[in-house]
């Protein structure tokens, strides 16, 4: 079975309202990590919370991590257009990140 | 300080042939990962390499597939005899040597995506 399933799979919203998507995980980790992936492109590292944190921010950027529930959560705030992309987490609990499907976000001006 | 650095970008192959990528980890890594990402999916690991050593090979197809990491230059992932299936992004990762590899970022580089005709 797959760790990381992202969630919602597709998220549509418009510039200046806030995003959030969520992750879920299967075994305990030793961190989490947020990637962005524009269409076609690489990955671009957004932000790493590691097992003992809960919140972690980054510019406009919000994560949070509870590991009771094995969650995740990224929050982008006033969106732009140019965050149009799909957005992974990627659990580690060894040397593998385990990544899900992604969410794909679309911001419409 | 230029970071990871994945060639080629883009590679065609027929079916039976032999497909080689590269990967030149960021300066100062000696850890490196590889990924497939098949399309609509998320990543998936393959392998991890320190230099001159497999560490976990475990997401690795038994067959056809191997992976190098030399003491000088790329590492090499290399699939032999290519079929359809194979057509997908291949994505490398580097992190520092100096702490777990648990705790480190990962960095990514651009991928190469590979077509099997």
């Amino acid at each position: 079975s797959q760790q990381g399933e992202e969630d919602p799979q597709a998220l549509s919203i418009q510039e200046g309202e806030n995003a959030t998507m969520n992750c879920s995980y299967k075994t305990s980790i030793n961190n989490l990590q947020w990637y962005r992936q524009n269409s076609g492109r690489g990955l671009v590292h957004l932000i790493l919370i590691r097992s003992n944190e809960r919140e972690k921010h980054s510019g406009r950027l919000r994560v949070t991590l509870d590991t009771s529930k094995k969650s995740s959560s990224l929050l982008i705030t006033a969106s732009r257009a140019a965050d149009t992309a799909s957005y992974f987490c990627a659990s580690n609990s060894g040397y593998a990140l385990n990544f899900g499907k992604g969410t794909s976000l679309l911001v419409t001006p | 300080n230029a970071g990871v650095m994945q060639n080629p970008r883009h590679l065609v192959r027929r079916r039976g042939q032999e497909a080689r990528l590269r990967c030149s980890p960021m300066k100062g890594h000696s850890h490196v990962y590889w990924y497939r990402q098949l399309p609509e999916e998320g990543l998936k690991f393959m392998v991890y390499l320190q230099k001159e050593n497999i560490i976990d090979e475990s997401g690795m197809p038994k067959e056809r597939f191997s992976a190098e990491f030399p003491k000088e230059g790329p590492s090499i992932l290399r699939i032999q005899q290519v079929v359809r299936g194979d057509s997908a992004a291949y994505f490398c990762a580097s992190s520092p040597l100096d702490t777990l590899p648990s705790y480190n970022e990962q960095f990514f580089g651009p991928g190469t995506r590979l077509t099997v005709l």
